[in-house]
């Protein structure tokens, strides 16, 4: 199956930090990735979504400018969360997916804010 | 009315037991479904996609109702190392913001 990496697995930062994480597509050519968000006991949420060379879609109350998208290349995709708070602490899971058929997960990123 | 919903469960059933899952969307539209599994504090991991004929792996069998717009997931010979959250996909079509999943059934299986 396809093989998707997120680096760094996690992260623990001071508040008010900049916090980069990536998500590449290591064996296929991923034309969407996508970032979701995961709370403790609750269900994935869709924060936006990533095409190559394009802006990415943001769903609706994610905010644009706090959670930057970039998607420089068809296996890399960047989130960045900037000047995170301790309410942004969540596990960040991307997906990648070569035609929006299956989506293949990474293994998620678990950002802690003190 | 939300696109997919699911029963959250728990659902707690002794080793060896069958458990049936369902997932209801609302959109007729839609046109790929899945089901993943996702343990805690992993990512989910596909467990199968779902085909209009039903379709059958092992002891994991998936189908489709269309006229009904609900997907189930039966599990046969309940075994513990099945204890995971199931969560259903719904794709409606191509474009962004046509990814829907549920919220998620919570199995527990007790030796």
């Amino acid at each position: 199956g396809a093989v998707v990496s997120q680096h760094p697995s996690w992260v623990i930062c001071k508040s008010g930090t900049s916090v980069k994480i990536e998500c590449r597509s290591l064996d296929f050519q991923a034309t969407t990735m996508f970032w979701y968000r995961q709370f403790p006991k609750q269900s994935l949420m869709l924060m936006a979504t990533s095409n190559e060379g394009s802006k990415a879609t943001y769903e609706q109350g994610v905010e644009k400018d706090k959670f930057l998208i970039n998607h420089a290349s068809l296996t890399l995709s960047t989130l960045t969360v900037t000047s995170a708070h301790p309410e942004d602490s969540s596990f960040y899971i991307c997906s990648a997916s070569r035609d929006l058929g299956t989506q293949y997960f990474g293994p998620g990123t678990r950002l802690l804010v003190l | 009315r939300k696109e997919v919903e699911q029963d959250p469960g728990p659902f707690n059933v002794p080793e060896g037991a069958t458990v049936a899952f369902n997932c209801t969307y609302s959109n007729s539209a839609s046109q790929s479904f899945f089901w993943y599994r996702q343990d805690c504090r992993k990512e989910p991991k596909l467990l199968m996609s779902v085909y209009s004929s039903g379709n059958e792996d092992g002891r994991f069998t998936a189908q489709l109702n269309r006229a009904s717009q609900y997907i189930s997931l039966l599990i046969r010979d309940s075994k513990l190392s099945d204890s995971a959250t199931y969560l259903c996909v719904v794709i409606r079509g191509t474009g962004a913001n046509n990814l829907f999943f549920g919220t998620g059934t919570r199995l527990t299986v007790i030796p």
